[in-house]
C-alpha cells in the first residue's frame, strides 16, 4: 500500500549539475503534480499532468522540465540547478478532474550549494 | 488568478480553547481542500468541501465552506497538543486541474 513514492529523499547539489527527481504512484489516477514548498510557505504547482502523455506549466514552471513517463511515473528535471532551486518537493495524484483529494508523497528535500 | 489566504499564520493556544482558522479566496470555486501537515512530513487530507454550506466535522475539527463569501474556516475545538501541526487550506480551479494552496497557519497547542 506504498501510494505516491518519491525518490530520493535527500540530495545536495551544486550550483549547475543537474538532477531528476523521481515520482511514481500504484493507485491507478490519471493526474500527477510537482510541487515546492519554501520555507513557510504553502505549496505551489509547477507542473502537471492531468493524464498520460500530456504535461502543462504551473505556477512556478521556470528552470523545470518534467516528463510523464508512464500512467504511473512523473519526473522532474533541473536541468541546472540554482541555490533559488533549494526547496522540498512534492509529488502528488489524483483521479482526473475529479473533487477526491490529491495524495501526496513524503517530499524531497534539495539543497543547492 | 486564483490567491488563497490563510490567518493567523502561527497560532499558539492553550489546551481545552476553541479556536477559528480562517481561508479566504479571490476568485469563483466551490471545491476546498483542508490539509495537515507535521514538521517534516508530507500532507494528510483531513476534509473535501464541495459546495455552499459544506459542513465537515473530524473528531476536534470541523470545517465549513461559504462560496458567496469565498470563505472556509476550520474550527478547532478543545484543543489538544496532537492538533499541533500546519493546516493548509486548498482551493481547486474551476476547470479542475489545479490546486492553489494557502500560506498555511501553524498551529502549536500548549499544555
Amino acid at each position: 500500500n506504498a501510494g505516491v513514492t518519491q525518490t530520493p529523499k535527500f540530495q545536495v547539489l551544486k550550483t549547475g549539475q543537474s538532477m531528476t527527481l523521481q515520482c511514481a504512484q500504484d493507485m491507478n489516477h490519471n493526474s500527477m503534480y510537482w510541487y515546492r514548498q519554501d520555507p513557510g510557505m504553502g505549496l505551489r504547482l509547477i507542473y502537471y499532468s492531468a493524464s498520460e502523455g500530456t504535461t502543462d506549466k504551473g505556477e512556478v514552471p521556470n528552470g523545470y522540465n518534467v516528463s510523464r513517463l508512464n500512467k504511473r511515473e512523473f519526473s522532474l528535471r533541473l536541468e541546472s540547478a540554482a541555490p533559488s532551486q533549494t526547496s522540498v518537493y512534492f509529488c502528488a495524484s489524483s483521479v482526473a478532474y475529479s473533487n477526491q483529494p490529491q495524495h501526496f508523497g513524503d517530499g524531497t528535500r534539495l539543497s543547492i550549494l | 488568478e486564483l490567491k488563497v489566504e490563510q490567518n493567523p499564520l502561527f497560532l499558539s493556544m492553550q489546551e481545552g480553547k476553541n479556536y477559528t482558522i480562517y481561508c479566504n479566496y479571490s476568485t469563483t470555486s466551490d471545491r476546498l481542500y483542508w490539509y495537515r501537515q507535521d514538521p517534516g512530513k508530507s500532507l494528510e487530507s483531513l476534509f473535501v468541501l464541495l459546495s455552499n454550506g459544506a459542513v465537515k466535522q473530524e473528531g476536534r475539527l470541523m470545517a465549513s465552506l461559504d462560496t458567496k463569501a469565498r470563505l472556509s474556516t476550520l474550527h478547532i475545538t478543545a484543543a489538544v497538543h496532537d492538533l499541533s501541526a500546519t493546516y493548509f487550506c486548498a482551493v481547486l480551479n474551476n476547470a479542475g486541474n489545479m490546486l492553489t494552496f494557502g500560506g498555511g497557519t501553524r498551529l502549536m497547542v500548549k499544555p
